[in-house]
């Protein structure tokens, strides 16, 4: 069955980097747009970035444009987001999803990345 | 980009239908038919619902349906159920592969 499992949450302070994964299995990864949604404490959820299928174009919400970057290893069947200069209002679940156009499908469990002053 | 609203609550008892309703402008949901909707329960990651408005994945209840009328999308959740208690969140494109999300909308079921 599909799995979206991802990991590299933690504590930092901020203005530090942190990097989250997203292992995929059950689907065929290569053929599938990724994105990246994350949900704060006690909030909502708010999408944060896509990559397509084969790598070549990648958006961003205007909160993290030029601070977050997503990328992606097909080789590997694994998602990427390297995440620059955190800020408290970074704090939140992370979770990957898989895209068919328009909506997202599958979703992964979160990984919870946590910036403190 | 705004997020889309939504009521923050809304409640009904067993068998009763409610809406949710889901508000966002000529930038997203009254220019794209790309509406979805998705259930929350607390600790867990969201699952789709409804998408393209009004289609429902296999496996998910018929008591679920969606629908549009320019600028405001609806989930009705007919048949009420305690299951049904979660929070849901309303999603439209806002162009191509961007997205904004509801405000999210807390049922319960008295």
């Amino acid at each position: 069955q599909v799995q979206l499992v991802e990991s590299g949450g933690g504590v930092v302070h901020t203005g530090e980097s942190l990097r989250l994964s997203c292992a995929a299995s059950g689907f065929t990864f290569s053929g599938r747009g990724i994105h990246w949604v994350r949900q704060a404490p006690g909030k909502g959820l708010e999408w944060v970035a896509f990559i397509r299928s084969d790598g070549s174009n990648e958006h961003y919400a205007d909160s993290v444009k030029g601070r977050f970057a997503i990328s992606r290893d097909n080789s590997k069947r694994m998602l990427y987001l390297q995440m620059n200069s955190l800020r408290l209002e970074d704090t939140a679940v992370y979770f990957c999803a898989s895209s068919p156009p328009g909506y997202f499908d599958y979703w992964g469990q979160g990984t919870l990345a946590t910036v403190s002053s | 980009q705004s997020a889309l609203t939504q009521p923050a609550s809304v409640s009904g008892s067993p068998g009763q239908s409610i809406t949710i309703s889901c508000t966002g402008t000529s930038s997203d949901v009254g220019n794209y038919n790309y509406v979805s909707w998705y259930q929350q329960y607390p600790g867990k990651a969201p699952k789709l619902m409804i998408y393209d408005v009004n289609k429902r994945p296999s496996g998910v209840s018929s008591r679920f349906s969606g629908s549009k009328s320019g600028n405001t999308a609806s989930l009705t959740i007919s048949g009420l159920q305690a299951e049904d208690e979660a929070d849901y969140y309303c999603c439209s494109s806002t162009g191509t592969f961007t997205y904004v999300f509801g405000t999210g909308t807390k049922v319960t079921v008295l």
